[in-house]
C-alpha cells in the first residue's frame, strides 16, 4: 500500500499558524480514527504530538491541534515558535498488520 | 521514567545477519505491545514489525516478512529483532517504540534513541 501524501515543505513566520495535510484513502485515513503525528528534530528520535486524530499527549503545547475530513488529516500549529521548526510525519492505521507513514513535511519558521 | 535503549547495530555485508536488542525500563514492559520502526538516512519513517504483550500475535511489514523476526523476553524487559538476509535497502536507524492505543499501530508515545544498521560490502 502507498504511503500517505504530505507536502514536502511548509513555512510560516513566528506567531502565525500553519497547517500540514496528510492525504490517504478510505482504507486508511478515511476509514479509521487512528491518525497520529510526530515531530522530529535533526538527529533526534520522533516525538508524538497528536494521536487518534485530535488528542494531545500530556506535555504537548495546545498550539498543536489535529483534525480530519474525509481522507485527509491535518496538523495545525498555531502561534509558531522557532522551536517548532522540524520534520513532521503523519501515520494512519490501515487494517490489521498495516500501518502507513506519510513522507514527512519540513516545517520552516521564517 | 520510561527508557528504551537499543543496541546491536553496525556494519554488515549484504546477505548477512544482525540481532538488535532493546532494553526497556521505567514501565511494566509485559503490559505493552512493542514495535520496531526504521528510518533510512535522509528518508521518512517506516513501520517494521509489532509484537503483542504476550508474544503473539506478531506482524511484519511486507518489506521484511520472511527475513526479520521480532521477539521479546518479558522476564528480561527486552525486545529483539533478528534480521537475516540483509539488503542495502535495510540500511536505516532502527527505533524501538512502545505501541499504544486501541489497536496495534495506533500510536507510539515513547521511542528509543535508535541504532544504526548499515548494509554494505
Amino acid at each position: 500500500q502507498s504511503a500517505l501524501t504530505q507536502p514536502p515543505s511548509a513555512s510560516g513566520s513566528p506567531g502565525q499558524s500553519v497547517t500540514i495535510s496528510c492525504t490517504g484513502t478510505s482504507s486508511d485515513v478515511g476509514g479509521y480514527n487512528y491518525v497520529s503525528w510526530y515531530q522530529q528534530h535533526p538527529g533526534k528520535a520522533p516525538k508524538l504530538m497528536i494521536y487518534e486524530v485530535s488528542k494531545r499527549p500530556s506535555g504537548v503545547p495546545d498550539r498543536f491541534s489535529g483534525s480530519k475530513s474525509g481522507n485527509t488529516a491535518s496538523l495545525t500549529v498555531s502561534g509558531l515558535q522557532a522551536e517548532d521548526e522540524a520534520d513532521y510525519y503523519c501515520t494512519s492505521y490501515a487494517g490489521r498488520n498495516n500501518l502507513l507513514f506519510g513522507g514527512g513535511t519540513k516545517l520552516t519558521v521564517l | 521514567q520510561v527508557q528504551l535503549v537499543e543496541s546491536g547495530g553496525g556494519l554488515v555485508k549484504p546477505g548477512g545477519s544482525l540481532r538488535l536488542s532493546c532494553a526497556a525500563s521505567g514501565f511494566t514492559f509485559s503490559d505493552y505491545y512493542m514495535s520496531w520502526i526504521r528510518q533510512a538516512p535522509g528518508k521518512g519513517l517506516e513501520w517494521v514489525s509489532c509484537i503483542s504483550s504476550s508474544g503473539t500475535p506478531i506482524s511484519y511489514a511486507d518489506s521484511v516478512k520472511g527475513r526479520f523476526t521480532i521477539s521479546r523476553d518479558n522476564a528480561k524487559n527486552s525486545l529483539y529483532l533478528q534480521m537475516n538476509s540483509l539488503r542495502a535497502e535495510d540500511t536505516a536507524v532502527y527505533y524501538c517504540v512502545i505501541d499504544r492505543g486501541a489497536v496495534a499501530g495506533d500510536y507510539f508515545d515513547y521511542w528509543g534513541q535508535g541504532t544504526l544498521v548499515t548494509v554494505s560490502s
